[in-house]
């Protein structure tokens, strides 16, 4: 099946600095979804962003599908940030959103 | 704004007990899907439904069955529980095929502790 690498595994930020997460993925996909999952275990949708460039706030996400990864850009970083973050892809060949996971980036944003 | 809610946060069963665990969603969404998350493994697809008694195996099925009987509920089963299926269970649910956006929600968690 479609393989899908995050990196870093784990990271630790100082309050207000910027960081870079990378998703590879091994295969077309049809559709990416970055995802924050809290220190309660809730998963929060960030970007849905099967391709191009998108922000929301001081998070902004780009994908270029061609080149079969994606990036999440973390600015001014704050402990609200800490958690782990998600990167999700749907393979050409699946259908119906069936997504397949990276295991990851853990962030811990120190005050 | 969607929701999708879990039946319960934390639960605790003993080994070959039958385990239920209910996921509801008030968006109209055709697709709803079942995850476990384990440290390490990130999450795994065990059962999604795209429509009312339909049914795909994921992943990861072994062990798992999966009931739809309603297009807002999505119930997911452990016919004899063990301890290697202690885990957080996740709930999602998505619009359906040629609709966008096609993004997954997520519900709570449950997290389930086999003893």
């Amino acid at each position: 099946g479609i393989q899908v690498e995050q990196s870093p595994p784990d990271l630790i930020l100082q309050e207000g600095a910027n960081s870079t997460l990378r998703c590879n993925f091994s295969d077309s996909v049809n559709n990416l979804q970055w995802f924050h999952q809290n220190p309660w275990g809730q998963l929060i949708n960030l970007f849905y962003i099967p391709s191009g460039t998108k922000q929301n706030g001081r998070l902004s996400a780009t994908t270029v599908a061609t080149e079969r990864y994606s990036l999440l850009y973390i600015s001014s970083s704050q402990t609200t940030d800490s958690g782990v973050y998600f990167c999700a892809v749907e393979p050409r060949r699946y259908g119906n959103n069936r997504l397949a996971f990276g295991k990851g980036n853990q962030v811990v944003v120190i005050p | 704004d969607v929701k999708v809610t879990q039946s319960s946060r934390y639960l605790v069963k003993r080994t070959g007990e039958k385990v239920f665990l209910e996921c509801v969603q008030d968006m109209d969404h055709e697709n709803m899907f079942w995850y476990r998350q384990d440290p390490g493994l990130g999450l795994r697809l065990i059962y999604f439904s795209y429509d009312v008694k339909m049914k795909e195996k994921g992943d990861i099925p072994e062990g798992y069955s999966v009931s739809r009987e309603k297009k807002e509920r999505f119930s997911l089963i452990l016919e004899s529980a063990s301890t290697n299926q202690t885990s957080m269970y996740l709930c999602a649910s998505s619009i359906g095929q040629g609709r966008r956006p096609y993004e997954q929600y997520f519900g709570p968690g449950t997290r389930l502790t086999v003893t």
